[in-house]
């Protein structure tokens, strides 16, 4: 099992532009949760996909939306890119329906994509 | 809502000297607290969980509710230690949703 992998690994854009970043899941995970990591901060949560639908969202705006297929893996995609969407993306894949304080909840992470937006 | 405090941004020790990574959070229900490790060049992976009660690579984290922390601590810090160190909570309301924190780097100076 590869755990979880991110496409591609690096992806520079101009403001304005629309970008698509892509994820599959662990293996058995059904999950996905992406984040968004600025430079020396913690990764904050954008939102959640389950049975391709979205369960959870943070203070992102609109622009920032998602999908999830049948496969369980994910895209995020981001509208009209600014300056200050430079980051790295990261995905995570837990197995949820487990339900809390269960061994299936903990998240898996990938490594990310770095978006630069020039 | 939740939050999650690392107030320090850098932790430096010697190789052999004792660890505390401090956490606090808040939050007013029953969170789930986790302390994720990235290692250079590696992603972001589970350390520990306080319900698992474990100690990992020599790490352990105690959940203190009156305190509202999760400080991780080794007694003898090692070399291969050295990493970014951040600490979560997760919450559910029929879905989960994890708050990190702002981590800390340790260095280990040999």
């Amino acid at each position: 099992d590869a755990g979880v992998t991110q496409s591609p690994t690096h992806l520079i854009k101009t403001r304005g532009q629309q970008v698509t970043l892509r994820c599959s899941p662990k293996s058995g995970h059904d999950t996905v949760s992406w984040y968004q990591q600025a430079l020396g901060q913690g990764p904050q949560f954008i939102f959640q996909y389950y049975e391709e639908e979205e369960r959870q969202r943070g203070n992102f705006p609109d622009r920032f939306s998602g999908h999830q297929f049948p496969n369980y893996s994910s895209e995020l995609n981001v509208n009209a890119l600014l300056l200050g969407d430079s980051a790295l993306y990261l995905c995570a894949s837990s197995q949820a329906s487990g339900g809390p304080f269960t061994s299936t909840d903990t998240q898996y992470f990938g490594p990310g994509t770095r978006l630069t937006v020039l | 809502a939740q939050r999650v405090t690392q107030p320090e941004k850098l932790l430096s020790v010697f190789k052999g000297a004792p660890v505390e990574l401090k956490c606090n959070y808040s939050y007013s229900g029953s969170p789930e607290l986790f302390w994720y490790v990235q290692y250079s060049r590696q992603r972001l992976q589970l350390l520990l969980r306080h319900i698992s009660r474990e100690s990992i690579k020599g790490f352990t984290a105690d959940l203190n509710k009156g305190e509202t922390s999760f400080h991780l601590k080794k007694p003898f810090a090692q070399e291969e230690d050295s990493a970014m160190y951040y600490c979560a909570l997760s919450v559910w309301g029929g879905y989960q949703k994890v708050t990190f924190g702002t981590g800390t780097k340790l260095q280990v100076i040999p």
